[in-house]
């Protein structure tokens, strides 16, 4: 069983949409929990970062963490045209980390 | 302000030649990482370091080398490319271990190389 499992897509919705994107994970011991944006031909760059349980909400972007069902959500309100990217769910114990596969979004004008 | 920078972007080789990926990063950070990208695999974790004169293995180090000679770069070596080695491959860099308390990794653009 890998550390951390992505449905990898690809979604697609329209402009204005909430946007909702999952991954499970396998270990109780994990505690930090990223997302990363990728775009196309570039390297990802963190979104958000969460401790443990609960929510933490920037902006449009909210990451939500549920200890109990291992489960981690990325929620995008107001989906824009530039949210078109591949979603990356990371976490990592000590000095090993774990990536998801990716979630390819295509937001539509 | 550049960030982390890799170099070369795009190389082709041939099975069993030799060569050497550059990462260099301009922020100070003690962190220094190598990991690589394949469909439906995730980033997976090669080698890294959490200081000058300092590597480990990660998830996946067989066939690969790295050193970390200078702080500002990190440099991962294949000494016999094998066509399972084709990859993109991503340096990141971070000033505590990455995802500690909104320290995050900083990645470069990749590396795209092919074994033929």
């Amino acid at each position: 069983q890998k550390e951390v499992e992505q449905d990898p897509g690809p979604l697609s919705v329209p402009e204005g949409a909430i946007v909702s994107l999952n991954c499970t994970y396998s270990n109780s011991a994990f505690q930090y929990f990223m997302w990363y944006r990728q775009y196309s031909r570039k390297g990802p760059e963190l979104l958000m970062y969460t401790y443990s349980s609960g929510n933490k909400e920037d902006g449009r972007f909210t990451a939500q963490v549920d200890k109990s069902s291992k489960y981690i959500s990325l929620f995008i309100r107001d989906s824009q045209p530039s949210d078109s990217a591949t979603y990356l769910c990371a976490t990592n114990t000590g000095n090993q980390f774990y990536f998801g596969t990716g979630t390819s979004l295509t937001v539509i004008p | 302000n550049a960030g982390v920078t890799q170099t070369p972007k795009f190389r082709v080789l041939k099975t069993g030649q030799s060569m050497t990926l550059l990462c260099a990063q301009d922020m100070n950070h003690e962190y220094m990482y190598w990991y690589r990208q394949d469909p439906g695999m995730g980033l997976r974790l090669i080698h890294y370091s959490v200081g000058e004169g300092t590597t480990a293995k990660g998830e996946v180090p067989d066939g690969y080398n790295v050193s970390r000679l200078k702080k500002q770069n990190f440099l991962l070596g294949l000494e016999s490319a094998a066509p399972s080695q084709t990859s993109v491959y991503f340096c990141a860099a971070s000033f505590v271990r990455g995802g500690g308390r909104d320290q995050p990794q900083h990645f470069g653009d990749g590396t795209r190389l092919s074994i033929l």
